[in-house]
């Protein structure tokens, strides 16, 4: 059965520390596609990034890294040199091909708090 | 590129009462969501349209609650003789038609029964 656990429930830090959230996925599908979203405090989910199982390069966009590991069922976020605006609730999530729907399955989020 | 909007923003009503959400999606997206939110946990999936038809619904979506998407352009949900478990923030996504596409949300609708 598909499923993403969200292990961390919050985390707490300093401004300009870095942080690693971490996101592993269940799914017995061999196509399926792996997102992070940002929740902040307005309440709106923000899109981060999208990547697919056949595709296990890393990412970076500006202080956003992704690492996606396939034999560990890893999809984990790290924010470099973190800001006070980096606080939200971060979810990652899954859809698998094999589901016409594309439907989105969410971990139960990451609560970080970048203090001053 | 006008985002997903969602109306009410906020919506409080007695046990029992009927209420109905709209959701206009971003204008080219063929695929629309919704999902339900309750606190500390991530959204949960509850029905899902391919321009008008409605291609599946979740064992969460009781038989109080109906979606439609006449034209294949804006959606409602409505929910009957709302009970205090369905309070929660109701969510609205979009996306195009390519596979693994992203979702784009909307700011959600906040219901409270009491």
């Amino acid at each position: 059965a598909q499923k993403v656990t969200q292990a961390q429930t919050e985390i707490s830090v300093v401004e300009k520390e870095d942080v690693t959230l971490d996101c592993v996925y269940e799914t017995r599908d061999t196509t399926y596609y792996l997102f992070w979203y940002k929740q902040p405090p307005s309440g709106e989910l923000v899109f981060l990034i999208r990547r697919n199982s056949f595709d296990e390069q890393n990412e970076i966009s500006g202080r956003y890294s992704w690492n996606f590991q396939k034999s560990t069922s890893s999809f984990n976020f790290t924010i470099t040199a973190s800001q006070v605006v980096d606080s939200a609730v971060y979810f990652c999530a899954l859809s698998e091909g094999g589901d016409s729907s594309y439907k989105l399955i969410f971990g139960s989020g990451t609560r970080l708090l970048v203090r001053p | 590129d006008t985002g997903v909007s969602q109306d009410p923003r906020h919506k409080i009503t007695k046990r029992g009462q009927n209420v109905t959400f709209r959701c206009d999606p971003i204008s080219e997206h063929n695929r629309l969501y919704w999902y339900r939110q309750t606190l500390g946990q991530g959204p949960e999936f509850l029905t899902y349209f391919q321009n008008e038809a409605q291609l599946e619904k979740s064992r969460l979506l009781s038989d109080r609650f109906s979606a439609e998407r006449p034209k294949g352009s804006f959606s409602t949900l409505e929910i009957q003789r709302t009970e205090q478990g369905d309070s929660a923030m109701y969510l609205c996504a979009s996306s195009k038609t390519q596979d693994g596409d992203p979702q784009y949300f909307g700011p959600g609708t906040r219901l409270t029964v009491t």
